[in-house]
C-alpha cells in the first residue's frame, strides 16, 4: 500500500539548469496537487490536476511546468531554476469524495545554488 | 481569498500537559476543515476533520470543533506525549474548490 510516492528525496540544482520532479499514486484518485512548503510557512499550491489531460495553475505556478498523460503521474517541472524555488515540495491526491481530504507524499528538499 | 491563522509557534510543552492551537478562518462559502500533523522528516498526514458547523473531529485524543460563529477549529488535547511533537497545520477546502488553503503550521515540542 505506497500511496504517494515522490522522488528524488533531495536534489541539488545549479541556477539555470533543469528538473523534474517525479510524483505517483496507487489509489486511482482523480485529483493530484503540486505543493511547495518554504521555512516557517505553509503549503503553497503551485498546480493540480482533476484528470489526466486536465491541469491547472495554483497561487505560485511562475516557473514550473506540470502535465498529466495518467491517472497515476503527475511530474512538476522546473526550468531555468532560480534560488527562490529552493524549497520543499509535496506532492498531494485525493479522491471523489465530499470532504476533499488530501493524502500527501514524503516530500522532495531541492537546493538551487 | 480564503485564509487560514494559526497561532504562531513553538509551543513548548511538559508531557501530559493539555494541548491548545488556535486556528481562525476566513472563507466565502462553507469550507470542511481539517487538522494535518507533519513529523520531522515526513509529508503531512491527516489527523481530523470536520466538514460543517458544530461538528467535532477527533482522532489519537485530539480534538477539534468546527465554530461557524466565530470561524474557528481550535485543536486540543488533554494530556500530551513526546511522541505529538510535531508541526500542525490548520487547512480548509470549500465546495467546489478541491485545493486546500493552509495556515503557516504550529510547531509543537513536548518535553519529558
Amino acid at each position: 500500500n505506497a500511496g504517494v510516492t515522490q522522488t528524488p528525496k533531495f536534489r541539488i540544482l545549479k541556477i539555470g539548469q533543469s528538473m523534474t520532479l517525479q510524483c505517483t499514486q496507487d489509489m486511482n484518485h482523480n485529483y493530484m496537487y503540486w505543493y511547495r512548503q518554504d521555512p516557517g510557512m505553509g503549503l503553497k499550491l503551485i498546480y493540480y490536476s482533476v484528470g489526466a489531460g486536465i491541469t491547472d495553475k495554483g497561487e505560485v505556478p511562475n516557473g514550473y511546468n506540470v502535465s498529466r498523460s495518467t491517472t497515476e503521474d503527475f511530474p512538476l517541472r522546473l526550468e531555468l531554476a532560480a534560488p527562490s524555488q529552493t524549497s520543499v515540495y509535496f506532492c498531494a491526491s485525493s479522491g471523489s469524495t465530499i470532504t476533499y481530504e488530501q493524502y500527501f507524499g514524503p516530500g522532495t528538499r531541492l537546493t538551487v545554488t | 481569498g480564503n485564509s487560514v491563522t494559526q497561532m504562531e509557534g513553538p509551543v513548548t510543552l511538559s508531557e501530559e500537559a493539555f494541548l491548545t492551537i488556535n486556528c481562525t478562518y476566513t472563507a466565502t462559502g462553507y469550507p470542511s476543515l481539517f487538522w494535518y500533523v507533519q513529523y520531522p522528516g515526513e509529508g503531512l498526514q491527516l489527523l481530523l476533520k470536520a466538514t460543517k458547523a458544530d461538528d467535532k473531529g477527533s482522532n489519537k485524543g485530539f480534538e477539534a470543533t468546527y465554530r461557524k460563529e466565530t470561524t474557528s477549529f481550535h485543536l486540543e488535547k488533554g494530556s500530551v506525549q513526546v511522541s505529538d511533537s510535531a508541526v500542525y497545520f490548520c487547512a480548509l477546502s470549500e465546495a467546489g474548490r478541491r485545493a486546500l488553503t493552509f495556515g503557516s503550521g504550529t510547531r509543537l515540542q513536548v518535553q519529558p
